[in-house]
């Protein structure tokens, strides 16, 4: 079974920093694309981030380009979201989701992150 | 960027009625588009890909159809548990969701 666990999530001030973990089992990681997508309270989902399976494509949505980065660990079956110079619009549920050719078929149940003073 | 834009934003229903569905893509992606199904507390859920390929394990009363940047989302006879939110995303040119469609009973 196909399973997506992300933690990390937390209460932090604007200009903080977080890192965000995804443990991924059932599945072998390195044949699969992963994304990072958020979802704001009460807003439909928007795509993050983006690492191919042997990790050479990169993407970022343009808001978050220079302060968040991506990066995946074989070896820990595990995709890494770090998150500097958070706004208070970066608040929201981040789900960690696996892609085959591009189509988003699994995602994980979400860390939430709340960027507040 | 392709902007996605679902309609309506909210749809009225019965169990057993026929709902559809409407999202248009800003420009075209030939059949790359995917439905989703969301629940309240829980993740997103791959209900169609590719525009009208019935995700593994999702009942064939869920339909899609469509190309280019008109595409539709089809329950027929809408059964308790199909009570959510629905969203359709492109997937041609990185990933864009639309803003939902939520299916309420009536």
């Amino acid at each position: 079974e196909v399973q997506l666990e992300e933690s990390g999530g937390a209460l932090v001030q604007p200009g903080g920093s977080l890192r965000l973990s995804c443990a991924a089992s059932g599945f072998t990681l390195n044949n699969y694309g992963m994304n990072w997508v958020r979802q704001a309270p009460g807003k439909g989902p928007e795509w993050v981030s983006h690492i191919s399976s042997e990790g050479i494509r990169i993407y970022y949505r343009d808001s978050v380009k220079g302060r968040f980065t991506i990066s995946r660990d074989h070896a820990e079956n595990s995709v890494f979201l770090q998150m500097n110079s958070l706004r208070v619009e970066d608040t929201a549920v981040y789900y960690c989701a696996r892609d085959r050719s591009e189509v988003i078929d699994y995602w994980g149940q979400g860390t939430l992150v709340t960027v507040s003073s | 960027d392709v902007q996605m834009t679902q309609s309506p934003s909210t749809l009225s229903a019965s169990v057993g009625d026929t709902v559809t569905i409407t999202c248009r893509a800003s420009r075209g992606i030939s059949y790359w588009l995917a439905w989703y199904q969301q629940k309240p507390g829980k993740a997103p859920k791959l209900l169609i890909y590719e525009a009208s390929r019935l995700q593994s394990g999702v009942p064939s009363r869920f339909r899609g159809s469509g190309a280019a940047t008109e595409f539709t989302l089809t329950i027929s006879s809408l059964q308790p548990d199909d009570f959510a939110t629905y969203y359709c995303q492109q997937y041609n040119f990185y990933w864009t969701f639309g803003q939902g469609t939520r299916v309420d009973l009536k």
